[in-house]
């Protein structure tokens, strides 16, 4: 069976960090491109990151930008999220994603249950 | 810039069919959009890929009551008899961007 899980959230001050973390099993984990995701309460979906197969093209919306940090590791089937200097807009559940990419198609297909990131003092 | 448009909301009757549609911004419509399914305090579902040909692939285990279509910059994503477990926020979404979501409401 293919799956995500998700793990590492929780309740941070305002400035201070988590490491999220994703381990995918079920498919190869080397071959796929994987992205963060997010929610914040109320809301709709957010592409957070993502990165390549190998680790050496990784992509941020904007407003994480210097602040997080996407890596992975294949030997582990891990995938990774560093969130540094948290602010109360962070706020919301991280969902790990597959990433499906074929020719100019660029989709995600599978998806993890998320975990919750709470900044607040 | 690549942007999908969705209507915030949508309802139908139980047993009827709905169609809910997801615009592609000028530029982009010949884009690939996949539709995922998010009911209420659950994560989100993938349910298929839909190419501007409507050429769709689902997901492992979507049922057949689900379909997708396309015209133009158009996607489509069709459910016919409405049960009302299909009540949920259904969001498209290609490379790194997501519509707004559509809020379907079964009646």
């Amino acid at each position: 069976e293919v799956q995500l899980v998700e793990s590492g959230g929780g309740l941070v001050q305002p400035g201070g960090s988590l490491r999220l973390s994703c381990v995918a099993s079920g498919f190869t984990f080397s071959t796929y491109w994987m992205s963060w995701v997010r929610q914040a309460p109320g809301k709709g979906l957010e592409w957070v990151a993502n990165i390549g197969q190998d680790g050496s093209d990784r992509y941020y919306v904007d407003s994480v930008k210097g602040r997080f940090t996407i890596s992975r590791d294949n030997g582990k089937n891990s995938l990774y999220l560093q969130m540094n200097s948290l602010r109360a807009e962070d706020t919301a559940v991280y969902y790990c994603a597959r990433d499906q990419t074929e020719a100019v198609d660029h989709y995600m297909d599978v998806w993890g249950k998320g975990t919750t990131v709470s900044v607040s003092s | 810039q690549l942007v999908l448009t969705q209507s915030p909301s949508a309802s139908a009757s139980l047993g009827a069919s709905v169609k809910l549609t997801c615009t592609l911004s000028s530029g982009h419509s010949s884009y690939a959009i996949a539709w995922h399914q998010q009911q209420p305090e659950k994560g989100p579902r993938y349910l298929m890929r839909l190419k501007s040909d409507g050429s769709h692939t689902k997901g492992d285990g979507i049922p057949d009551r689900f379909s997708g279509s396309s015209s133009g910059a158009e996607r489509y994503l069709t459910i016919s008899s409405l049960q009302s477990e299909d009540e949920a926020d259904y969001y498209c979404q290609t490379w790194q961007v997501f519509g707004g979501g559509t809020k379907l409401t079964v009646l």
